[in-house]
């Protein structure tokens, strides 16, 4: 089955600069990699997401890149807020009805 | 229109009881997956529902189980609790026809003494 890893487990920030966080997957057969953001004692929420025809999604401040060769997608945010501080999950799902599956999280502290 | 709600949100149990767990996903979404939330262990894949039918299952024990009704509404049992089933368990809903964003609640805290 399908296993992904992420990078770094924690990450600390100036505020302005810019955070990349980092996944890998396993399974060559994932077609859908989003990533979601959980604040403190709140839900996971979808921030962003790729399919595998696509090489780069940009959304305002949030970037994510695939490399399907490599099997691996990465989270790009530039000009941290500290709102931005939370838990980041990178997340693969293979074809249409597999299940998606987490990476164990990333959380991102950004300091005024 | 309303979220995803979950009941209980906390609940307290002891070793050797069982729990139900509750989720009436977003109206008009037919999929529901479970997931269990550990510190250091992110978002562990538990099973998912749709219409009915249990599409996928994930790695855990076979005293984990759950069901769907006509209704879509979901439920999540857990026999014979262990001190290591102490988590969040998160509850996430959506249409179920292919790739597409999950709606998570709020979870629903199990701790077991």
């Amino acid at each position: 089955g399908e296993n992904v890893e992420q990078h770094p487990s924690t990450l600390s920030v100036q505020e302005g600069d810019s955070a990349v966080i980092k996944c890998t997957y396993s399974d060559s057969a994932s077609n859908y990699f989003p990533w979601y953001k959980q604040e403190l004692g709140k839900r996971p929420q979808l921030i962003i997401d790729i399919r595998s025809n696509v090489g780069e999604k940009k959304d305002q401040r949030i970037a994510v890149t695939l490399n399907k060769t490599a099997k691996h997608f990465s989270l790009h945010i530039t000009e941290t807020q500290p709102e931005d501080s939370a838990v980041y999950f990178c997340a693969a799902k293979e074809g249409s009805q597999g299940n998606l599956i987490f990476g164990k999280g990333t959380k991102l502290s950004v300091k005024p | 229109k309303a979220g995803v709600t979950q009941t209980p949100r906390y609940l307290i149990k002891t070793r050797g009881q069982q729990v139900t767990l509750s989720c009436s996903p977003i109206s008009g979404h037919r999929s529901v997956s479970w997931y269990q939330q550990t510190p250091g262990q992110g978002l562990q894949f538990l099973f998912e529902y749709f219409s009915e039918t249990q599409r996928n299952k994930g790695n855990f024990p076979g005293r984990f189980s759950g069901r769907q009704f006509s209704n879509s509404r979901s439920e999540m049992n857990v026999s014979t609790l262990e001190l290591g089933d102490s988590a969040l368990y998160l509850c996430a809903s959506s249409l179920g026809g292919g790739v597409g964003e999950l709606f998570f609640g709020e979870g629903s805290r199990l701790t077991v003494l």
